[in-house]
């Protein structure tokens, strides 16, 4: 299946802790975007790579630390965990940077708790 | 400050029945203006994209509309379906890095 998958599915972990999310896209986009999405239901840009290069970094607390190895994955690695951190995660991919008809297609989400 | 406000906030409507969703933003700059769909646990899809130049745009039984003028847009589902239940969230792309802006969306509930 051509898609963004995103691992895991659901993350529950105490505050303090560090744990990573990991994003992979098979449809051979450039550009690669990390969203959260609160309680209230927002969804609002925390990072966007393309071709491995940081873009857009939305003022989020360096304790979250993106890192693309290759254009095809995105991971997010969150240290320290804090209460407020809990939310679902959703990772997305675009064919390229911009553009008027530049389709994002989002990953099924990570749900994390913090404990 | 750029905002994307959405109404009603949520919706319930019967099987069969139209129903039109709401969107009003202050997006600067505007490059253009996309309605995506979310399921329940699952990531958004889109359903159309509208540059500044198109006010309406057609996908199966959607029809967005977009005021550029009154940065107003609308979405209407026809013949609703049980499986149209879900979130739909209208989303402004703002400026050249494909920085999209969403709005809280509007939660439908279809009930045969």
């Amino acid at each position: 299946d051509t898609a963004v998958s995103q691992t895991p599915k659901y993350l529950v972990t105490q505050m303090g802790n560090d744990k990573s999310i990991k994003c992979e896209q098979n449809l051979g986009h450039d550009t690669m975007y990390w969203y959260k999405q609160d309680s209230k239901k927002f969804l609002k840009i925390m990072f966007s790579y393309n071709n491995k290069e940081l873009i857009i970094n939305e003022t989020v607390p360096n304790r979250f630390s993106p890192k693309s190895p290759d254009k095809a994955h995105l991971n997010l690695h969150i240290n320290s965990l804090e209460l407020g951190d809990s939310a679902v995660y959703f990772c997305a991919s675009s064919p390229r940077l911009a553009g008027e008809y530049n389709e994002q297609f989002f990953g099924p989400g990570t749900r994390l708790t913090v404990l | 400050k750029n905002q994307v406000e959405q109404s009603p906030q949520s919706l319930i409507i019967l099987e069969g029945k139209n129903c039109t969703l709401q969107c009003n933003y202050t997006v600067s700059p505007f490059s253009n203006l996309r309605w995506y769909k979310q399921d329940t646990g699952r990531g958004p899809v889109s359903l159309t994209i509208m540059t500044f130049s198109e006010n309406t745009k057609s996908n199966g039984r959607y029809t967005a509309t977009l005021d550029a003028d009154t940065k107003q847009s609308s979405l209407h589902i026809t013949a609703s379906q049980l499986s149209d239940s879900a979130s739909y969230i209208c989303v402004v792309l703002s400026g050249g890095y494909n920085k999209l802006i969403f709005g809280a969306g509007t939660r439908l509930a279809v009930h045969p």
